[in-house]
């Protein structure tokens, strides 16, 4: 079976771009989380979707940060407009529904100049 | 906000001595698990222990479950090259209705050869 699938892998681009990353979660799993990772920060949950639907965004930093999952298969996080300080590695996870364990992709390396 | 806290930060260590990654939560946990997270590479999930006291082996790695369920350990024996990488734990809040995990702040192991 195939993993969490993220793209691009690397993005580089000028501030006030926008910028959007891409997931497709595992097939059969139903629940997608989108986390940032820097090494100031750590490992941060964005937000979380459940079937479809947004359960958590407390995390989303600011106004500028947008995702949506319009079906089972597929998921984007947007930044607009992007900004030198949201350069960091974003993962997308997915998990079955009361499944804890979550299997992530292989992020997408962002960096905003 | 919920926070679970590990040490050591960075362990540097000589192929062959042993290593512990503590991990305290500020909130009791329903479960804990552990990600492991190569150079470069992304979360990879380990464990997840459950009970009150647990104890579960992998091989050379030993992962415990406080009795409080508010602490956790992972223990390798005879550490290997191979063991390098950021160690995570992570679990969801105890009576929480959501799968939303914490991540803990990671401790980095590195193994001189």
């Amino acid at each position: 079976d195939a993993g969490v699938i993220q793209s691009p892998r690397h993005e580089v681009t000028e501030m006030g771009q926008e910028v959007t990353l891409r997931c497709k979660p595992i097939s059969g799993h139903n629940s997608l989380f989108w986390y940032r990772q820097t090494m100031m920060r750590g490992l941060e949950l964005l937000i979380y979707f459940n079937n479809n639907v947004p359960i958590d965004d407390s995390g989303m930093p600011e106004d500028r940060f947008s995702a949506k999952m319009p079906n089972a298969s597929f998921s984007t996080l947007k930044i607009q407009p992007s900004e030198p300080r949201d350069s960091a590695v974003y993962f997308c996870a997915s998990s079955r529904l009361a499944v804890y364990e979550q299997y992530f992709g292989p992020g997408t390396r962002l960096t905003v100049t | 906000g919920q926070q679970v806290m590990q040490i050591p930060q960075y362990q540097h260590v000589q192929e062959g001595e042993d290593f512990t990654t503590y991990c305290n939560s500020s909130t009791t946990l329903s479960n804990i698990q552990w990600y492991k997270q190569r150079p470069g590479g992304h979360p990879v999930f380990l464990i997840q222990l459950v009970k009150s006291g647990e104890v579960k082996k992998q091989k050379r790695l030993t992962f415990q479950f406080g009795e409080a369920k508010k602490n956790s350990s992972l223990h390798i024996t005879a550490t290997q090259t191979t063991d390098v990488g950021t160690y995570f734990c992570a679990g969801p809040r105890y009576g929480g209705a959501t799968n939303k995990l914490i991540f803990g702040t990671g401790t980095l192991l590195a193994v001189q050869p």
